[in-house]
């Protein structure tokens, strides 16, 4: 298994471009995410899916949109690129299985894409 | 104030010592904890899951959760050059899918051989 994969690892932008960042999984898992990860911010989470062809906000959704028409395949976009989206995105994928203290979700993340916007 | 606080180190230990990385935070309603080990330029890999309060040991880690002082710990007994990476801590009101991670900043750990 490849895990989750991400597409592409590394792009330069400028200011007002587009562009797709592409998630893979090949786990069957449900549930997949897109978050971004800044210096002295941790990880704060864009979008999600819970499921084929559905999506939903996360913490900081602005300027971002996402589709997930297949269940393995989650993508997300940058309509209008600004030097603020300069960040490390990394795509997540997980499942849950009921256990006696509750809930576990394990989330597993892909290498992530180094996105500059100029 | 930010829900969760994690000091960002660089904490530098020397081969065989005992890391301790620890996280506090605000919303008293986090049931979910967990710890995500990441190496340079790598994604997030999950280290360890508990609910509540209480211990949960797994091999050389050993995690920690004080609900009344809203303090998580995470403990590296014999730690070795290869346990060097950023360790972030990740908590969450309920387990599942469509409930969300709030992920400290990370704290980079350094172990010298």
């Amino acid at each position: 298994n490849a895990g989750v994969t991400q597409t592409p690892k590394f792009r330069v932008l400028k200011t007002g471009q587009s562009m797709t960042l592409l998630c893979a999984q090949d786990m069957n898992h449900e549930y997949m995410y897109w978050y971004r990860q800044d210096p002295g911010m941790g990880l704060r989470l864009i979008h999600y899916s819970v499921g084929e062809g559905t999506t939903a906000k996360g913490e900081v959704p602005d300027g971002y949109n996402v589709s997930r028409l297949k269940k393995q395949n989650f993508l997300l976009g940058l309509e209008s690129a600004a030097p603020s989206q300069t960040s490390v995105y990394f795509c997540a994928s997980s499942y849950a299985i009921l256990w006696g203290g509750g809930i576990q979700e394990t989330q597993y993340f892909g290498p992530g894409t180094r996105l500059l916007v100029l | 104030q930010k829900e969760v606080e994690q000091d960002p180190g660089p904490l530098s230990v020397p081969e065989g010592a005992i890391v301790s990385l620890n996280c506090t935070y605000s919303n008293s309603a986090f049931q979910y904890f967990m710890w995500y080990r990441q190496y340079s330029r790598k994604g997030p890999e999950l280290l360890m899951y508990t609910y509540s309060s209480g211990n949960k040991e797994d091999g050389r880690f050993t995690a920690q959760v004080d609900k009344s002082s809203k303090y998580i710990s995470l403990f590296i007994r014999d730690s070795q050059p290869s346990d060097s990476a950023t360790y972030l801590c990740a908590m969450s009101l309920y387990g599942g899918a469509t409930n969300k991670l709030i992920f400290g900043t990370g704290t980079l750990l350094a172990v010298q051989p």
